[in-house]
């Protein structure tokens, strides 16, 4: 009963460093999602894609960059981590075929950029 | 511009009180609404969902209610108890493309 899995928990980078957070579910979801979530923010989405091969953008794409080549994996990559990156990033699944069955997320990833 | 606000104001009541809690959203249309609970710590765990021809859906102590014509979704824990005590998530589908979009949040606590 894995459910979506995030690694690492805790990263910190120092400005300029690049990084790929991880995300893997095993659920046969089609859909995908990467959220941020600062204080008093709530949570914003950073790109998605609803089937292997395919990706978007969401409302904060900027300094992101995603790829889908396989079902499971969703990975997130940042080429060069600024301190504004600094958040908890949530990784999120879900069944594609009903557009209102509700997300799965992972416990998510605490990155500090200094 | 659109919007969803929850109150971002911490929200404190005793043990056995039904707890309130407000989602409003503007230049929506969606059709349905979610709510999540999220622990410290932990990711956003889902708890119901209502459509939009829906007005009102119950789950053991849980009701939500949505509003379309007033833009609100209200969610109610009656009987609450300290393992009650989280921050709570409304989330829509912004503009009819499937993906979920949150309010920031509000945060209950149930004292003993």
């Amino acid at each position: 009963n894995a459910g979506v899995t995030q690694t690492p928990k805790f990263q910190v980078l120092k400005t300029g460093q690049s990084m790929t957070l991880q995300c893997a579910q095993d659920m046969n979801h089609e859909y995908m999602s990467w959220y941020r979530q600062d204080p008093g923010m709530g949570l914003r989405l950073i790109h998605y894609s609803v089937g292997a091969g395919i990706t978007d953008q969401g409302e904060v794409p900027n300094g992101y960059n995603v790829s889908r080549s396989t079902t499971e994996d969703f990975p997130l990559r940042l080429l060069s981590a600024a301190p504004s990156q600094t958040s908890v990033y949530f990784c999120a699944s879900r069944k594609r075929g009903d557009r209102d069955s509700p997300l799965h997320f992972g416990n998510g990833t605490r990155l500090t950029v200094t | 511009s659109q919007k969803i606000e929850q109150n971002s104001e911490a929200l404190n009541i005793q043990e056995g009180k039904t707890a309130t809690l407000t989602c409003n959203y503007t230049n929506y249309s969606p059709a349905y609404l979610q709510w999540y609970r999220q622990d410290p710590g932990r990711g956003p765990v889902f708890l119901l969902l209502i459509r939009e021809n829906e007005k009102e859906k119950r789950k053991e102590r849980l009701k939500v209610t949505f509003d379309t014509t007033l833009k609100q979704s209200l969610f109610h824990i009656t009987a609450s108890q300290p393992a009650d005590s989280a921050t709570y998530l409304c989330a829509l589908e912004g503009s009819n493309t499937g993906k979920l979009i949150f309010g920031q949040g509000t945060t209950l606590q149930v004292k003993p």
